[in-house]
Formats: structure tokens, sequence, C-alpha cells
């Protein structure tokens, strides 16, 4: 099956510019989660969608960070505007349903570069 | 969700077994332990996972102490490919489960 989709692969912005991630999940996953991977340390989740309505988004930063799964397959993460400590990779991953811990599917993430 | 503490790093020769430790003492009765990895520039991967018998699959063996207080994944002949940072993370399965990831340990697997 085809894996986690994610694009861009790579983005360089300039602090207080904006810009998007988008996402898509294995086909029939259910749950999306974008996760910040910023290096050296493990993947911190940011937001969790059933469906397209959000169960968890406690550690997103909601002044800056917005993200949305419309018909319930992508999704998109934005950030606006950005800061240098939003410099990190961002992650996708979708499992089949909620609860489903070992199923996740992780994509391989954008890598963003604040300047 | 219980914590689990790892090493930092630890290598292991080609072709040799790779255990990797893991301690969980606060792991409640419904929480399953998981192991998933993470290669250079690539997102995590599901190794393997258990409650409280060992487990084994075709990328590992996962060794559950009887007190289920600490674990060990076991590469049982580590390749340069393994080396990667693997993570051991505790979560119950409900509905509102999560990974929550943590430092992880450097696995570096040597010619």
């Amino acid at each position: 099956e085809a894996g986690v989709a994610q694009s861009p692969r790579y983005k360089i912005i300039e602090k207080r510019q904006s810009v998007a991630f988008w996402c898509n999940p294995i086909s029939g996953h259910a749950t999306l989660y974008w996760y910040q991977q910023i290096l050296g340390q493990g993947p911190k989740l940011l937001i969790q969608f059933q469906n397209n309505g959000v169960v968890d988004d406690s550690q997103l930063p909601k002044d800056r960070f917005s993200a949305e799964r419309l018909k319930g397959v992508d999704s998109t993460l934005k950030i606006q505007p950005a800061k240098l400590e939003d410099s990190a990779v961002y992650l996708c991953a979708s499992s089949l349903d909620l609860g489903q811990t070992y199923g996740y599917t992780f994509g391989s993430g954008t890598r963003l570069t604040v300047v | 969700d219980a914590k689990t503490t790892q090493p930092t790093s630890m290598d292991c020769a080609e072709g040799r077994a790779a255990n990797l430790p893991c301690n969980h003492s606060t792991i409640s009765g419904n929480e399953y332990v998981y192991w998933y990895r993470q290669i250079h520039s690539q997102g995590p991967q599901y190794i393997i996972h258990g409650l409280k018998n060992n487990e084994t699959n075709e990328m590992a063996s996962l060794i559950i102490t009887e007190d289920r207080k600490s674990s060990t994944l076991i590469l049982p002949h580590a390749t340069l490919r393994d080396t990667a940072v693997y993570y051991c993370i505790v979560a119950h399965t409900g509905a509102n489960s999560k990974l929550t990831f943590g430092k992880g340990i450097t696995l570096s697997v040597r010619p």
C-alpha cells in the first residue's frame, strides 16, 4: 500500500513569514497525527484528528499554528507567523482508528528551517 | 501514560545481536510496551509491541520481565541498516491513547 505522503520535503523561510505543510494519509485511515521533531529530540504530538474532527490539540501553539482536515482525508498544518524556534521536522502519521498505537505509519516529514 | 528510561546510545558489531534495554517501572496493567525506530531522514517505523508475554516477529524479539518494569528489544543479527534511533514507548490502547516519544536510544552498528 502507498505510504503517508508529505510535501514539501524541505522548506526555508524567514521569521515572521507563513508556511503550510500538506499530508495525505494512507487510504482508509481515520486517524491522523501531526508531530513536531526538533533536532536531537523525539517527535512531539501537536494535533490528532479523527476523520475531520480534532481529538487532541492540547500541545498545538494555537496563536501561530493551525491545522485542518476538512474532508477527513488530506490535512494541512500552517504556521503564521513563523519563529526561529519553529525550525524542526514536521511529521504526519496516520492509523486505521483511534487506539491503534501499534499501527502508526509515518511520512518522511517536512524539514522546516526558519532564518 | 507511563514514562520510559533508555540509555542514550549503544553500539554493536554487524552480525551480532543488539540488545536494547528499556525501563518502565511505573507501567500500569493495561499499558503495552511499543518499540519504534527512526532511521536518519525518515519517520518512525513500528517494530513490535507486547503486553506481558515475549513477542517475536520478522524484525525483532521483545522480552518483557515478569514484573513488567523493564523490557529488552533484541535484533538477532544486526546489520548496518539497523543503525537508527530506537524508541521504547508505553501506552494503553484506549480511544484516547497516543504515542508519546522520548529521546530514544541511538544504536550504531559497526562493520
